[in-house]
């Protein structure tokens, strides 16, 4: 049973580095994507970017500028940096495993295991 | 566009079925994939792919799509499924993972 625990700072001031990491327990590191994703207080889901186990990135373009997501994979872990915090960015942090599979050559991805979450609040 | 829409809140009797909605151009390519979020609680994926259920997940929740319309079905609603849910794909052109806005469901 694939399990993934995050950690990191939860409370910011503007202008400061959010740092999130997040350990992979259980199960394998390839062959999968892994990505991190917010929820501000009250809304809905949003993406925030993700990283293969070859290390290659995606992210949300309205992020893009300020997001880098990384990994060590002698620790099986990949972490979340979001430079330039605003109150904005005050969210439940989730990272995610995604998994893939297709049918009838229609290829598709899904998160199937997610961690807790870590709520960071950014406030002066 | 690649935007997702659901209704933002339906009800449901104990017992009977109800169906959510999820309508985006972009699902007449892609299938939606479904999460149900409780308060406080992380998301638990439900549907994925075409109309597949993850191991735990009961038969009660099943998915399905026509045209640019993905829609979730809980037939037989219990208490316990009184949550949020979330439609998503994965834009391959974009590389990108798009989130519906929401439907929170009520068990009356």
């Amino acid at each position: 049973q694939v399990q993934l625990q995050q950690w990191g700072a939860g409370l910011l001031k503007p202008s400061e580095t959010l740092s999130l990491t997040c350990a992979v327990y259980g199960g394998s590191f390839s062959g999968y994507y892994w990505s991190w994703i917010r929820q501000p207080p009250g809304k809905g889901l949003d993406w925030i970017g993700e990283i293969n186990h070859r290390g290659v990135t995606s992210y949300n373009p309205s992020l893009k500028s300020r997001v880098t997501v990384s990994l060590d994979t002698s620790k099986n872990q990949f972490s979340l940096t979001l430079s330039s915090v605003a109150a904005a960015d005050t969210a439940v942090y989730y990272c995610a495993r995604v998994n893939s599979g297709s049918s009838w050559g229609d290829h598709y991805y899904y998160m199937d295991v997610w961690g807790k979450g870590t709520t960071v609040a950014v406030s002066s | 566009s690649s935007e997702l829409t659901q209704d933002p809140a339906v009800s449901v009797a104990l017992g009977q079925t109800v169906r959510i909605t999820c309508q985006g151009d972009s699902l007449r390519n892609y299938y939606a994939n479904w999460y149900q979020q409780k308060p406080g609680q992380a998301p638990v994926l439900v549907i994925y792919g075409k109309n597949n259920r993850p191991s735990g997940i009961p038969d009660r929740f099943s998915g399905s799509s026509s045209g640019n319309t993905a829609s979730l079905t809980i037939t037989g609603a219990q208490a316990g499924d009184e949550a949020d849910y979330y439609c998503n794909f994965r834009d391959s052109s974009g590389y990108r993972y798009v989130f519906g806005t929401g439907t929170k469901v009520t068990v009356l």
